[in-house]
């Protein structure tokens, strides 16, 4: 089975605090995404990647950067971190370029800014 | 521009009865629709996809959904709902094979026993 792991279920975090979300995933995906999760909004696509030190800009890319170093690894950076960021964030993978592939999420890391 | 609409934040239903969950699509080329589940307390799941073939899609745990072309809609459906059925469901579509999907904004399933 695809496993995607986030590295904190749960966070709590300072307003201007920069802050490191993880995501590592075990099945070779060449895709990577980060979503965040808001009551009545859904899930929105923050930054996704296709391949190692690649990245593009999802729907919601303010405020946010990312980090694709390794193939099995893809990092969430707040560079400083607000209180509208508070939001669960949820890491997935996908296998294939040229594909309609399903997406494996990881659990979510439940983010709180003060 | 791809969009999905879930016209409903909430669907409730009895146990043993059937149930159906909407999901409206738009794109400019051939859509690549997607449902998946959501747990309480667990990540997302994926249920089942349309990519093109028969308009009937089976998927895991009992369920399935129909892809209308003509109405854009791929509605998640189930024959008798179970009370452990009760989550929260996303519709998803993308515009091609590439590219990233949209997500609807979800719908919370509620099977009362």
């Amino acid at each position: 089975d695809v496993k995607v792991t986030q590295s904190s279920r749960y966070l709590v975090k300072r307003t201007g605090e920069k802050v490191f979300l993880e995501c590592v995933q075990d099945m070779d995906h060449e895709n990577m995404f980060w979503y965040r999760q808001d009551p009545g909004l859904g899930l929105r696509l923050i930054y996704f990647s296709y391949d190692v030190k690649m990245k593009e800009k999802g729907d919601i890319p303010e405020g946010y950067s990312v980090s694709r170093e390794k193939k099995e690894r893809f990092s969430l950076i707040l560079e400083s971190a607000s209180t509208n960021q508070t939001s669960m964030y949820l890491c997935a993978s996908s296998a294939g370029t040229g594909a309609p592939d399903t997406q494996y999420f990881g659990p979510g890391t439940r983010l709180t800014v003060l | 521009a791809q969009s999905v609409a879930q016209p409903e934040d909430q669907v409730n239903v009895a146990e043993g009865n059937p149930l159906t969950v909407k999901c409206t699509y738009s794109v400019s080329g051939n859509p690549y629709l997607f449902w998946y589940v959501q747990y309480p307390n667990r990540g997302l799941q994926f249920l089942l996809k349309y990519i093109t073939g028969d308009n009937l899609v089976k998927g895991s745990y009992g369920f399935e959904a129909e892809f209308n072309k003509s109405q854009t809609s791929f509605h998640l459906k189930k024959p008798s709902a179970l009370v452990s059925d009760s989550a929260l469901y996303f519709c998803a579509v993308r515009d091609g094979p590439l590219g990233k999907s949209t997500f609807g904004d979800g719908t919370t399933l509620t099977v009362k026993p």
